[in-house]
């Protein structure tokens, strides 16, 4: 079974841009979720998509904004890019039922660099 | 607001030894926490998980605890082995908060040989 991949793996921006990043879950997963990783702030939660529905969201700024496709795959957008945003972001896929064994399963990440 | 902490951010052990990983959590109603190992420029990956309605769940080398009255879990490896060197993380979970994810800032592993 393939895993949870990401595109790109690495970008560089300079501020004010947009950027758009793409996951593929696991197939059959349902719900995607985005983090923030920045060294210090371990992974910081941006939102989480199920059935093409936002169904929970972090406490990001409007210019952080995603999407699911019905084939369960995920873009994320950033808007008006601010130094700050340079991080790792990655996105987790999992069934989407709460409770025990819903483990999320991680991709690479996309490292995004704002310059 | 952090509601998981991971208040040791690196820890070194000998190999052979014990490696005991910390975690406090706040929120009471979190029902479902997860351990995940991260080695650099790759996702974490699922190490262990634990129901609260268990207070101690074991893999192979890989032990996790459980404490609600405490709101702490801990994570033991034993033996530590130099592979185990990657930032550790715990995570919560809560029925009320759907497939909502909270996670400590890491712990920094190293495994001397």
């Amino acid at each position: 079974k393939a895993g949870v991949t990401q595109t790109p793996r690495y970008l560089i921006k300079t501020r004010g841009q947009q950027v758009t990043l793409s996951c593929s879950p696991i197939s059959g997963h349902r719900s995607v979720s985005w983090y923030q990783q920045t060294p210090g702030q371990g992974l910081q939660f941006l939102f989480e998509y199920f059935s093409e529905t936002q169904r929970n969201k972090g406490n990001f700024p409007g210019r952080f904004s995603g999407r699911q496709f019905s084939n369960s795959r995920s873009e994320m957008n950033v808007s008006t890019l601010e130094l700050g945003d340079s991080a790792l972001y990655l996105c987790a896929s999992s069934l989407g039922t709460s409770g025990p064994y819903n483990e999320q399963f991680f991709g690479p990440g996309t490292r995004l660099t704002v310059l | 607001d952090q509601q998981v902490k991971q208040n040791s951010p690196s820890l070194s052990v000998q190999e052979g030894r014990i490696s005991i990983l910390n975690c406090d959590y706040t929120n009471s109603m979190f029902d479902y926490f997860l351990w995940y190992k991260k080695y650099p420029a790759e996702g974490p990956t699922f190490l262990i998980s634990i129901s609260s309605i268990k207070d101690k769940n074991e893999d192979g080398r890989f032990t996790v605890f459980l404490n609600k009255s405490a709101k702490h879990l801990s994570l033991h490896i034993v033996p530590s082995q130099p592979g185990d060197s990657a930032v550790y993380f715990c995570a919560a979970s809560a029925r009320n908060t759907g497939n909502q994810f909270y996670f400590g800032t890491g712990t920094s592993l190293t495994v001397i040989p």
